[in-house]
């Protein structure tokens, strides 16, 4: 089984702070993604890479950045943390050319 | 217009029920369905994936897919407790690796 480990599962952080959200999975998938969910709006893709070093922004990369320096590690970063970050933050993988994609826990961050 | 239209709910039917959640999308270009279940403070899980037109079946689910509608169901027969969670459609064009989610129906299985 694929498996997808969000490294905290609640963060609770200030404004103005450089926050790190860290993703590995264990399958030696190509693509990795980073969504948030909110009520109402659900999954909104931020950021996705298909390759290491490799990104493309998706629908709402504004005030955010990652990090893929090897294959199974995808980070998210919050350059300067606001309130309308919190939310909760969710990874996922697939092998390339379109396959399923494997969801982690999902990390609940709360921006003070 | 929202690419993907789902109704948020929560729906809430007594055990043994057939439960219909449904789906609609606007891109025609869509060519891979899905259905993700998710449970309270876990990430969503893949429930069911077809191709194009037509239906699946596995178990208690079937997946149902209408291209000229537009229009995507799934269907859980003999609903349990344990059916409660958020159910999500889900689409992609292709081998496109990028998938479009609806915003997830709350659905709640009374005993």
């Amino acid at each position: 089984d694929v498996k997808v480990t969000q490294s905290s599962r609640y963060l609770v952080k200030r404004t103005g702070e450089k926050v790190f959200l860290e993703c590995v999975q264990d399958m030696d998938h190509e693509n990795m993604f980073w969504y948030r969910q909110d009520p109402g709006l659900g999954l909104r893709l931020i950021y996705f890479s298909y390759d290491v070093k490799m990104k493309e922004k998706g629908d709402i990369p504004e005030g955010y950045s990652v990090s893929r320096e090897k294959k199974e590690r995808f980070s998210l970063i919050l350059e300067s943390a606001s309130t309308n970050q919190t939310s909760m933050y969710l990874c996922a993988s697939s092998l390339t050319g379109g396959g399923t994609q494997h969801f982690g826990d999902g990390t609940r961050l709360s921006i003070l | 217009q929202k690419e993907v239209e789902q109704d948020p709910g929560p729906l809430s039917v007594p055990e043994g029920a057939i439960v219909s959640l449904n789906c609609t999308y606007s891109n025609s270009a869509f060519q891979y369905f899905m259905w993700y279940r998710q449970y309270s403070r876990k990430g969503p899980e893949l429930l069911m994936y077809t191709y194009s037109s037509g239906n699946k079946e596995d178990g208690r689910f079937t997946a149902q897919v209408d291209k000229s509608s537009k229009y995507i169901s799934l269907f859980i027969r003999d609903s349990q407790p344990s059916d409660s969670a958020t159910y999500l459609c889900a689409m992609r064009l292709g081998s496109a690796s990028k998938i479009i989610f609806g915003s997830g129906t709350r659905l709640s299985i009374r005993p």
